[in-house]
């Protein structure tokens, strides 16, 4: 079945440094590629996403890039802020008919000023 | 407005009592979802509803049912519950299509005992 591995966390950072949040897929299929990120109290939410293979997501200044062959999407950004404390979830969908995601564990970050 | 919203936030239930966990979006989305999240492990998909038509997960079959009466209401049935049952339960809804956004609810945190 598919399958999706992520960095495990948590991952402690202070603001201004650079973050990077592995991430790994596994499918026989054509996925589309999804970058969620969960606050506290809230239920995960979109991010970005990538539905084509070699191309670049980007959000909040956040970014990854859909690599098919070495089949990863992996999440970066520069310079992180406290307000990106969070859990990022990575996670593919590929069903034709209708749209159950699959996730990696998440990775909780947390970024002290 | 891009709302789910779940009811309860809490419930604590006791082992053979039966649970009813409940879901409402206002998007009008064709389909919605239910999600399982325990500590240290990916959430999970339970079931589905595309319009009228539940799809359960092979794995989560038997213990899981749901109704979706109208298009924005779902819900999550466990009709005995028992201790594996405690966890997160995550709704969302989205539009049919590979590759479109679900939109996730805050949760219900369910602990039974």
């Amino acid at each position: 079945g598919d399958s999706v591995t992520q960095t495990e966390g948590p991952v402690t950072l202070s603001e201004g440094t650079s973050l990077t949040v592995n991430c790994s897929y596994e499918t026989k299929q054509y996925p589309t590629l999804f970058w969620y990120v969960q606050y506290p109290g809230e239920g995960p939410q979109l991010l970005f996403k990538v539905p084509k293979a070699n191309e670049k997501g980007s959000n909040r200044g956040f970014e990854a890039t859909y690599n098919k062959e070495a089949t990863s999407f992996h999440l970066q950004k520069a310079s992180v802020q406290e307000s990106d404390s969070a859990v990022y979830y990575c996670a593919l969908s590929v069903r034709s008919y209708a749209q159950g995601l699959t996730f990696g564990l998440g990775t909780r970050v947390s970024v002290f000023p | 407005d891009t709302t789910v919203k779940q009811n309860p936030r809490y419930k604590l239930a006791r082992v053979g009592k039966p649970v009813n966990l409940i879901c409402s979006q206002t998007m009008n989305h064709d389909t919605m979802y239910w999600y399982q999240k325990k500590p240290n492990q990916a959430p999970k998909l339970l079931l589905f509803y595309y319009d009228k038509i539940l799809n359960r997960e092979a794995d989560t079959f038997e213990k899981f049912q749901s109704s979706r009466p109208n298009n924005s209401f779902c819900s999550l049935y466990i009709g005995s519950a028992g201790l594996e049952y405690s966890a997160m339960y995550l709704c969302a809804s989205s539009l049919l299509g590979r590759g479109n956004t679900l939109y996730f609810g805050a949760g219900t945190r369910l602990s039974v005992l």
